[in-house]
């Protein structure tokens, strides 16, 4: 995950919206993704875009992404306790191999 | 559609000892990669193999190598286990497509 920084932690209030944000080094990278991890389990394909689009939503994911300043970040509305997990944002230069971040923990309180 | 499913669940093995981790893809898919997520951190690309082919490899030593078989599901065998190789070991697989979907691992300890 050396080519893919996020930050570790996040702790978001129930019902608000949660920020995750990624940078990557690798302007090459033709897909962009979030995964999702519940303790003790695999991931979970959560979205993922394409590297010519700039946004992409789905139900309560939004996915942005800035090309210029390889930033992706996904947003997820009116968070939910279900929500607490760990999310990984990933990226592919084509369609063989996702190279990971090392994790954000998402904590939603009460 | 039981997604992609690994076997077995829980591993733990001795220093020194071999370990073959199993997977079945998702069905319809014939792309199978695997990653080794070590505690705390993101998965590390192992290799993936199309066509009973290892098709791409990570920075992985020759400890790690792997198989695919015509029904394309996929073996993963680590010799000489170090205490390092603890690690939940994830299969994924994909069609053609940029969705790779994953099982839910294999978590390997040795002692």
């Amino acid at each position: 995950g050396e080519d893919v920084e996020q930050s570790l932690f996040l702790s978001v209030r129930e019902g608000d919206s949660s920020v995750i944000n990624c940078t990557y080094t690798d302007s090459s990278s033709t897909y962009l993704y979030w995964y999702k991890q519940e303790p003790g389990a695999g991931l979970q394909l959560l979205t993922y875009i394409f590297s010519n689009m700039d946004m992409k939503q789905d139900q309560r994911l939004t996915v942005l992404l800035n090309k210029k300043d390889k930033h992706l970040s996904l947003r997820i509305a009116d968070t939910q306790t279900g929500d607490s997990a760990i999310y990984f944002c990933a990226e592919s230069l084509n369609d063989y191999k996702l190279s990971f971040g090392a994790g954000t923990t998402v904590t939603v309180r009460a | 559609d039981a997604g992609v499913t690994q076997s077995p669940t829980h591993l733990i093995k001795t220093r020194g000892q071999q370990v073959t981790l199993r997977c079945s893809p998702k069905s319809g898919h014939d792309t199978v990669s695997w990653y080794q997520q070590a505690l705390g951190q993101g998965p590390q690309f192992i290799f993936q193999y199309y066509e009973e082919e290892e098709r791409q490899r990570g920075n992985f030593p020759d400890r790690f190598s792997g198989h695919q078989f015509p029904n394309y599901s996929s073996e993963l065998n680590v010799n000489a286990l170090l205490l390092g190789d603890s690690a939940l070991y994830l299969c994924a697989s994909s069609l053609a497509t940029a969705e790779a979907f994953f099982g839910q691992g294999t978590r390997l300890t040795v002692v």
